[in-house]
């Protein structure tokens, strides 16, 4: 079943530490895997895109990893700010497939 | 701003109602995806348009229909409400043609749609 796993589900932190957020993916075939920033209400916003010859993409603040061997990807952020807050959603695609799992909500307190 | 434009940005409707939600593309793409979002199940892709062609469809069930039309302009029409239809709705315009291009997706501010 093509699925994407996201953990932790929910995370709290303090504004300028950092955070590393998880992402298994069992799609297959495989083409790219995205991370989006989605603010409560708003549309998601593209950070990443990797294939699977990419071990690593950065987005200043915002570094991905993706282990196309394992299937497995993370998102690392840095020196969190409080307008890190939001959802961060991971999307694997491939032939003709989208799947989204279901998020993590950071929150950043002050 | 992603440039990416949808209408209406809030509607309220009975079940059993049709309604259309509408997407403008950013400036030069050709391709059009929509999503739906809801508390329970997260984002999911419901169909891709590339250039007026249905190129792809997810989990968009047969009430729902899509077109695009020769302006790049996409139409999602929704009919024979239920509550569970209940969800905020995205379009998504990328420059890819196919969904597994490295193109980059811009979202929309997306449609909430409540069925009551």
């Amino acid at each position: 079943k093509n699925q994407v796993e996201q953990s932790p589900q929910s995370l709290i932190i303090l504004e300028g530490k950092n955070c590393t957020l998880q992402c298994n993916y069992t799609v297959s075939p495989f083409s790219n895997l995205r991370w989006y920033k989605q603010d409560t209400g708003r549309g998601p916003v593209s950070l990443t895109i990797m294939t699977f010859s990419e071990n690593t993409k950065s987005n200043g603040r915002y570094t991905a990893t993706l282990d196309a061997d394992t299937k497995q990807s993370s998102l690392h952020i840095t020196a969190s700010q409080l307008s890190d807050s939001a959802s961060y959603i991971c999307v694997v695609t491939g032939g003709d497939k989208i799947i989204f799992g279901k998020g993590t909500r950071l929150h950043i307190l002050p | 701003d992603s440039g990416v434009t949808q209408t209406p940005k809030h509607l309220i409707t009975a079940t059993g109602q049709r309604v259309t939600l509408r997407c403008s593309p950013r400036s030069g793409d050709l391709s059009v995806y929509w999503y739906q979002q809801s508390l329970d199940q997260g984002l999911q892709f419901l169909i891709h348009y590339y250039n007026g062609e249905e190129r792809a469809k997810g989990n968009i069930l047969e009430r729902f229909s899509a077109q695009q039309f020769p302006d790049l302009h996409s139409e999602l029409n929704l009919s024979s409400l239920e509550l569970g239809d209940s969800a905020l709705y995205f379009c998504a315009s990328s420059a890819g043609q196919g969904m597994s291009s490295y193109n980059e997706q811009f979202f929309g501010p997306g449609t909430r749609l409540t069925v009551l």
